[in-house]
């Protein structure tokens, strides 16, 4: 199994700061990585998909990037929205798999 | 608009069996991969597998196969999760998720089924 670790497990940023969150796969999944976004009793939600690429609707402070094995996700001025947990998923083997996510607080 | 509206909540005894559904809305059920996807504080989000509606094609996780089943029925644009006997670990969110065209993602989710099982 692909195993993806997300690093930091939590982070608290304020208002306006840039956040970056880093997701590392154990083997190569070239840019076969989403992002999604999580608030407490709601089902996640997609952010970021190959990697780089932004989903319909998602403000354009989120952006990704990377491949291979090291992938970022930005929020470029974080705003008080986007208290939540970020998690990343890897699309390129069988079984599909996520990482264990970052928590975002606001100061 | 594209929704998946799943079944409600389920409290099970061990042994019990149960089956939960996701139907889908908004878009063409039969040509989009719907997947199943567990929550649970310990482990986070795992990935149980997926089916292919149009033709039934289903995928299991390795961590899964054998303890649930995957099915769809397309005439009623509805997927379901089926166990025959709940464990106490099967205590879990269950969502659905439709794959995206590419396959690259999932791109909208169900707003999630709670199974619990306890005697």
């Amino acid at each position: 199994d692909i195993q993806l670790t997300q690093s930091p497990s939590f982070l608290s940023a304020s208002v306006g700061d840039r956040v970056t969150i880093t997701c590392r796969a154990s083997q190569g999944i070239s840019s076969y990585l989403a992002w999604y976004q999580q608030k407490p009793g709601k089902a996640p939600k997609l952010l970021i998909y190959a990697a780089a690429t932004l989903h319909s609707g998602v403000p354009s402070r989120f952006s990704g990037s990377g491949s291979g094995t090291e992938f970022t996700l930005t929020i470029s001025s974080l705003q008080p929205e986007d208290s939540a947990t970020y998690c990343c998923q890897q699309l390129a083997g069988v079984p599909l798999t996520f990482g264990g996510g970052t928590k975002v607080e606001i100061k | 608009e594209v929704q998946l509206v799943q079944s409600g909540a389920e409290v099970k005894e061990p042994g019990e069996s149960v089956k939960i559904s996701c139907q889908g809305s908004g878009y063409s059920f039969t040509n989009s991969w719907i997947g199943w996807v567990r929550q649970t504080p310990a482990k986070g989000l795992e990935w149980m597998g997926n089916i292919y509606p149009g033709d039934s094609d289903t995928r299991y996780s390795p961590s899964f196969q054998g303890h649930v089943t995957i099915s769809a029925d397309k005439s009623i644009n509805t997927a379901y999760l089926q166990w025959s006997s709940l464990r106490a670990s099967d205590s879990a969110m269950y969502y659905c998720a439709r794959r995206g065209a590419t396959l690259e993602m999932f791109d909208y989710w169900g707003q999630g089924t709670l199974v619990t099982v306890s005697s």
